[in-house]
């Protein structure tokens, strides 16, 4: 069974500060990696799919890695602001998942103005 | 309207009622799923269509019974739910299957408590 892990589990820092937050897989059999972000009382919103290690992808302030060799993806965001607060979800799709996401629990982020 | 539309976006029912949840898709996508979110947990996928057709079915109880009519829509029927389906319920599309790499949409989500 693939487990995604994710870490923190919450984080507070203040408007301005950079950040990042880890999401561990298994390695084997890696197809793909997705990133959302799920404000409160909105629909979950992607961010990044990445497929090849390596694989660097950024839009605005927000930038993700991808490690399918050790099993592991960063996701940064520079110079945090409120409207950044959220939970950022990871989910990982490989070939032992009868073709189906496995979604980690998230990282709560919030901005302090 | 636009995007992934969900109703009712909240419900409430007995354990002997019967409702429905309705997904519409405007994105002109080919796959919708059903996903579970309870509290603590991670998404939970219940339901997979591509193209009309049922492709997954996660040992999801037989109470919750899926229909997709045509590629826009998708129903989730319940009856007989007991207190710990309470959850959020999120559908959502894609363009294809997600292995082939393809984002999610998602809807809001219908909050329903089962009393």
């Amino acid at each position: 069974i693939l487990n995604v892990e994710q870490s923190p589990q919450s984080l507070h820092v203040q408007e301005g500060d950079s950040t990042n937050f880890t999401c561990s897989f298994p390695s084997s059999n890696f197809y793909a990696l997705h990133w959302y972000r799920w404000e409160t009382a909105k629909s979950p919103e992607a961010l990044f799919v990445m497929t090849l290690n390596g694989d660097e992808k950024k839009k605005g302030r927000i930038s993700a890695t991808l490690n399918t060799k050790e099993g592991y993806s960063y996701l940064y965001i520079k110079g945090s602001q409120p409207e950044d607060s959220a939970t950022y979800l990871c989910a990982v799709y490989n070939a032992g998942n009868n073709r189906k996401l496995i979604w980690g629990l998230g990282t709560s982020l919030a901005v302090n103005p | 309207e636009t995007g992934v539309t969900q109703t009712p976006r909240h419900l409430v029912m007995g354990m002997t009622n019967k409702k429905s949840l309705k997904c519409e898709q405007h994105l002109g996508h080919n796959a919708m799923y059903w996903y579970k979110q309870s509290a603590k947990k991670p998404l939970e996928l219940m339901f997979v269509y591509s193209l009309e057709e049922r492709v997954e079915n996660n040992s999801v109880p037989s109470r919750f019974s899926p229909e997709c009519p045509n590629s826009s829509h998708l129903f989730l029927h319940l009856h007989t739910l007991q207190p710990e389906d309470s959850a959020l319920y999120l559908c959502a599309s894609s363009q294809g299957l997600t292995g082939g790499g393809y984002e999610q949409y998602f809807g809001p989500g219908t909050r329903l408590t089962v009393t």
